[in-house]
């Protein structure tokens, strides 16, 4: 299995909104609604931002937002905040109970 | 609140074996699936593998034949080995829970570094 393919950085100024892509095969982004998104600050360990898609934890931001199209998955932060600089990844179940992860994101706050 | 802590060696010789235990608190192990994942400098994460507090095991296909997932219910324990390492190996390790096989992780450890030297 093949992580799954993120833009290295994507970047915007405060206020504005960006999306991060995460694009996978038929066999795992795009058979399953669980694909996952993580945020992560230099230094600490992974959060959970998204999962099944497009569910937000209890005190994740209504900012952060997930779609799926076909093989592709994507998370919008909008309304952009310096604090949401950090590194991005996706997951999603990959079948046969695996689980793949996306190379990750640099979200860079203008 | 669950609470998950790695401990284990910060240094593994090239060709040694691993080993790495996770510590839960704050919730039983028996229940969700444990995971490991790990986390070269400067890259990406890599799903290791995970465990079923009745033992019931998957692995990464790409790192099968070398990993090994335990459990110990009654000190609320997990354990990683990874046999023959190399400095590919070298990487930070988290271990994490995830709610079901399909689904996402919702709580992480702090990370532990494992250097291997040659």
């Amino acid at each position: 299995q093949s992580a799954l393919t993120q833009p290295p950085s994507a970047s915007g100024s405060p206020g504005q909104s960006v999306t991060i892509s995460c694009t996978g095969t038929s066999s795992d982004v795009g058979s399953y609604n669980y694909v996952s998104w993580y945020q992560q600050h230099p230094g600490k360990a992974p959060k959970l931002m998204i999962y099944e898609v497009s569910k937000r934890p209890s005190g994740v931001p209504d900012r952060f937002s997930g779609t799926k199209s076909g093989n592709t998955a994507s998370l919008t932060v909008s309304g952009l905040q310096a604090e949401d600089e950090a590194d991005y990844y996706c997951s999603s179940y990959a079948g046969s109970n695996n689980l793949i992860f996306g190379g990750g994101t640099k979200l860079t706050v203008l | 609140q669950v609470q998950l802590q790695e401990s284990g060696p910060g240094l593994v010789k090239a060709s040694e074996t691993l080993s790495l235990t996770c510590s839960v608190s704050g919730g039983s192990i028996s229940s969700y699936y444990w995971n490991w994942i790990r986390q070269p400098p400067g890259k990406g994460l890599e799903w290791i593998g995970h465990i079923y507090h009745s033992g019931s095991t998957n692995y990464n296909p790409s790192l099968k034949s070398r990993v090994t997932i335990s459990v110990d219910t009654s000190k609320n324990q997990f354990s990683l080995k990874l046999s023959s390492v190399t400095a590919a190996d070298t990487a930070l390790y988290y271990c994490a829970r995830r709610i079901d096989w399909l689904g996402h992780i919702d709580s992480w450890g702090q990370g532990t570094l494992v250097t291997v030297s040659s």
